[in-house]
C-alpha cells in the first residue's frame, strides 16, 4: 500500500471555479500535513501547512484534514490560469523524533483554462 | 536573499565518476533533507539531518553518503554514478518538525 496516494489527474477546471484535490495517506501516527506546489522544472513550494482535524483558511486556499479517516484536501477558489501546476501532498511520520522526513504522493496535475 | 541554494544547477557526467551536490540554507534552520525526484515526478526521501543525527532512508544505496560541515550546508557525494542514479535532487530545510522549504534543484544527468 502506497504511503500517500493523490489523483494523479489531469485535473481541468475553469477559471474562476472551485479546484479540490485529495489525498489520503496510509500510517496513522502521521502528525503533520503539507501542500506543495510545484511548476514544471521548478521546485516545490509550500503553499499550506496543517496539524490539527478541520478547517485552515489562507488566501485562497483551504486545507481539510481528518485524520480519523486519513484524508486531507485542497480546495483551490476562484482559481487562475497561474494555478495551473502540480500539487503535492506530503505527510511527516515521524512522530516523537525530530527528523521531519516528508512523504510524498505522486502529485496531482491541475489545468486552470480561461 | 536566497533561502535555500543549491550548486550546481546541472551536473552532467558519465557513469562510474564520483560527484558531489552542495547545499547551503540562510533560514536559521536546524534541520536539512535530501530529495530524489525521478523521471515521473515522483518526490522520495533521502536523508534527514539534525546537527550530528543522521538518518539514511533504506532504500538509499550506500554510494551515496551526505555530509554536513555545519548547520548550514549539507552536502551529497555520489561514488561510481550509475544511469539510475539521474534525476533531479532537491535539497531542504526547516526547523525541527516544521515546514520544510526547498532548493531550486539540482539536475543530475549520468551518460
Amino acid at each position: 500500500q502506497k504511503e500517500v496516494e493523490q489523483n494523479s489527474g489531469p485535473l481541468s477546471v475553469p477559471e474562476g471555479a472551485i479546484a479540490s484535490l485529495n489525498c489520503t495517506y496510509s500510517d496513522r501516527v502521521s502528525q503533520s500535513f503539507f501542500w506543495y506546489r510545484q511548476y514544471s522544472g521548478k521546485s516545490p513550494e509550500l503553499i499550506m501547512s496543517i496539524y490539527s482535524n478541520g478547517d485552515k483558511e489562507d488566501g485562497r486556499f483551504t486545507a481539510q484534514l481528518n485524520k480519523a479517516s486519513q484524508y486531507v484536501s485542497l480546495l483551490i477558489r476562484d482559481s487562475q490560469p497561474s494555478d495551473s501546476a502540480t500539487y503535492l501532498c506530503a505527510v511527516n511520520r515521524d512522530r516523537g523524533s525530530t527528523l521531519g522526513r516528508l512523504y510524498f504522493g505522486r502529485g496531482t496535475q491541475l489545468t486552470v483554462w480561461p | 536573499d536566497t533561502a535555500v541554494s543549491q550548486t550546481p544547477k546541472y551536473l552532467v557526467t558519465q557513469m562510474g565518476n564520483d560527484k558531489s551536490i552542495k547545499c547551503e540554507q540562510n533560514l536559521g534552520h536546524d534541520t536539512m533533507y535530501w530529495y530524489k525526484q525521478d523521471s515521473k515526478k515522483f518526490l522520495k526521501i533521502m536523508f534527514s539531518y539534525n546537527n550530528k543525527e543522521l538518518i539514511i532512508n533504506e532504500t538509499v544505496p550506500n554510494r551515496f553518503s551526505p555530509k554536513s560541515p555545519d548547520k548550514a550546508h549539507l552536502n551529497l557525494h555520489i561514488n561510481s554514478l550509475e544511469l539510475g542514479d539521474s534525476a533531479v535532487y532537491f535539497c531542504a530545510s526547516s526547523r525541527t518538525h516544521y515546514e520544510q522549504y526547498f532548493g531550486p534543484g539540482t539536475r543530475l544527468t549520468v551518460t
